[in-house]
C-alpha cells in the first residue's frame, strides 16, 4: 500500500526568504510523484511531477523538488517566497494504476 | 480549452435533501475521479470511473451516495438523504487517455453546506 506524510500541516515564512515543504512517501513499486497547490476557493492544479530521470524536478512559479529515493522523499523548495504563493500544497504519489494517493497538505503563509 | 467544469459551486441545503452534483470533464479524458476534502479528513478519493465504468468505489461512506456516468462527458455525485456531516467540498477530476503517469485535472469544487 502506497501513503504519503506530509511533515508540516503549516509554514509560515517571510516574503522573500526560501521555503521547504517536506513530503516523505512509503510504496512498495515504483512511484510517479506530485506536487500540486491549491489556491483559497479553488481546485488543485499541477505544481510539478516526478517520472524518471533527473531527480530534481522544476516546476511552475520557481519551485523546485528532489526526489531521494533513499530516503523515499520528494521535499518542495522555493529559494524566494512571494505572498502570491500562500496557499495550500498537497504531495502525491501515483504508482502507474488509477489511485493517485494526497498527503493531507501544507499550508504555507507567506508574510510581509 | 476548457477545464472540468463542476455545478453547482455553492450548495446549502437542509438534514434530509437530495444534493446532486455535477462534472463535465476535459474531452478526451477518460478517467473521472470524485474527491471530498475537509479540514478533519483532507482530501478523500470517493469513486473513479474509466471509460464511464465504476472502477473502485471503496471510498463512497455510505449508501446514501451514489455516483453515475451516463456519457463520457458528464457524472453526477448524488447524495440522498444529506446529513450535515456531509458538508465538504466536492471536487470532480479527470485524466487522459494513457495517462498513467497520474496527473490529474480538477475542477473548482462544489462547496455543500447541509443545516
Amino acid at each position: 500500500a502506497q501513503s504519503v506524510t506530509q511533515l508540516d500541516s503549516q509554514v509560515p515564512v517571510f516574503e522573500e526568504a526560501p521555503v521547504e515543504l517536506r513530503c516523505n512517501y512509503s510504496s512498495s513499486v515504483s512511484v510517479y510523484l506530485f506536487w500540486y497547490v491549491q489556491y483559497p476557493n479553488q481546485g488543485l492544479q499541477l505544481l510539478l511531477k516526478y517520472l524518471s530521470g533527473s531527480t530534481l524536478v522544476k516546476g511552475i512559479n520557481g519551485f523546485e523538488a528532489e526526489f531521494n529515493k533513499s530516503q523515499t522523499s520528494f521535499h518542495l523548495r522555493k529559494p524566494s517566497v512571494h505572498i502570491s504563493d500562500t496557499a495550500e500544497y498537497f504531495c502525491a504519489v501515483n504508482s502507474g494504476g488509477f489511485k493517485t494517493i494526497f498527503g493531507a497538505g501544507t499550508r504555507l503563509f507567506v508574510k510581509a | 480549452d476548457a477545464g472540468v467544469i463542476q455545478s453547482p459551486r455553492h450548495e446549502v441545503t437542509e438534514m434530509g435533501q437530495e444534493v446532486t452534483l455535477r462534472c463535465k470533464p476535459i474531452s478526451g479524458h477518460n478517467s473521472l475521479f470524485w474527491y471530498r476534502q475537509t479540514m478533519m479528513r483532507g482530501l478523500e478519493l470517493l469513486i473513479y470511473f474509466n471509460n464511464n465504468v465504476p472502477i473502485d468505489d471503496s471510498g463512497m461512506p455510505e449508501d446514501r451516495f451514489s455516483a453515475k456516468m451516463p456519457n463520457a462527458s458528464f457524472s453526477t455525485l448524488k447524495i440522498q438523504p444529506s446529513e450535515p456531516r456531509d458538508s465538504a467540498v466536492y471536487f470532480c477530476a479527470s485524466k487522459p487517455q494513457g495517462g498513467n503517469t497520474g496527473e490529474l485535472f480538477f475542477g473548482e469544487g462544489s462547496r455543500l453546506t447541509v443545516l
